[in-house]
């Protein structure tokens, strides 16, 4: 079985300030992981996902993720935030292409300015 | 981009009375589709996972009988909640996966439920 860790539940920060969101999985088979975006009230948006290639993948809103397989992480990443990224963001992991999404419990990003 | 459209996006409804939310891929097929359920400051509960013509796979601990979810085209899955009562109210959210093999779940935008 598979599952997914969010180290911090919530992550404060200042404006233009750098930001790194830390996820790790755990499956004993090959994963396509992907990071999710949530505003209250709201479904969840795609930010990006791996499947295989490039570790370095990048997505909407100047995010980035880096895929280590040897550390088993997936840690999303953006050089510079704005107010706007305030919300919750969700890593998940599935199996193989159509599998069942596990997510981890989320981490709240406050941009503060 | 793949599109799912949820409705409704909010609902209030009486103790024992059935709701419908229903979920439709708008420019993609999707034989398979998930519904979630999210308590507030919670992650997403997979309780069911919807295919097109066929049964759906419930999750343990998911009660068929109340969650009833048919799939009966390949662009629309419809969750009702059966007799609701206010341990019901909970956002529940809803998600494609395209048939095209794209590697992606798209999500609705969630339907918020009130049981009264």
């Amino acid at each position: 079985a598979q599952s997914v860790t969010q180290l911090d539940s919530q992550v404060p920060v200042f404006e233009e300030a750098p930001v790194e969101l830390r996820c790790n999985y755990s499956s004993s088979v090959s994963v396509y992981l992907f990071w999710y975006v949530q505003y209250p009230n709201q479904g969840l948006q795609l930010l990006l996902k791996y499947l295989s290639g490039s570790t370095l993948v990048k997505g909407i809103n100047g995010f980035e993720a880096e895929f280590n397989k040897s550390q088993t992480s997936f840690h999303l990443r953006k050089p510079s935030v704005h107010i706007s990224d305030t919300a919750e963001y969700f890593c998940a992991v599935s199996e193989s292409s159509g599998s069942r999404l596990t997510f981890g419990e989320g981490t709240q990003l406050t941009v503060n300015p | 981009g793949a599109v799912v459209s949820q409705h409704p996006s909010r609902v209030i409804c009486k103790s024992g009375t059935s709701v419908k939310i229903e979920c439709r891929s708008l420019d993609f097929q999707a034989t398979t589709m998930f519904w979630y359920r999210q308590f507030p400051k919670q992650s997403l509960m997979l309780m069911a996972t919807s295919n097109e013509g066929s049964k759906a796979t419930y999750e343990q601990g998911v009660e068929k009988d109340k969650f009833l979810i048919n799939h009966a085209s390949l662009t629309l899955s419809t969750l009702t909640v059966t007799s609701a009562h206010p341990e019901d109210s909970s956002f529940y959210i809803c998600s494609a996966r395209d048939d095209r093999g794209l590697g992606g779940y798209t999500f609705g935008s969630g339907t918020r439920l009130t049981v009264v």
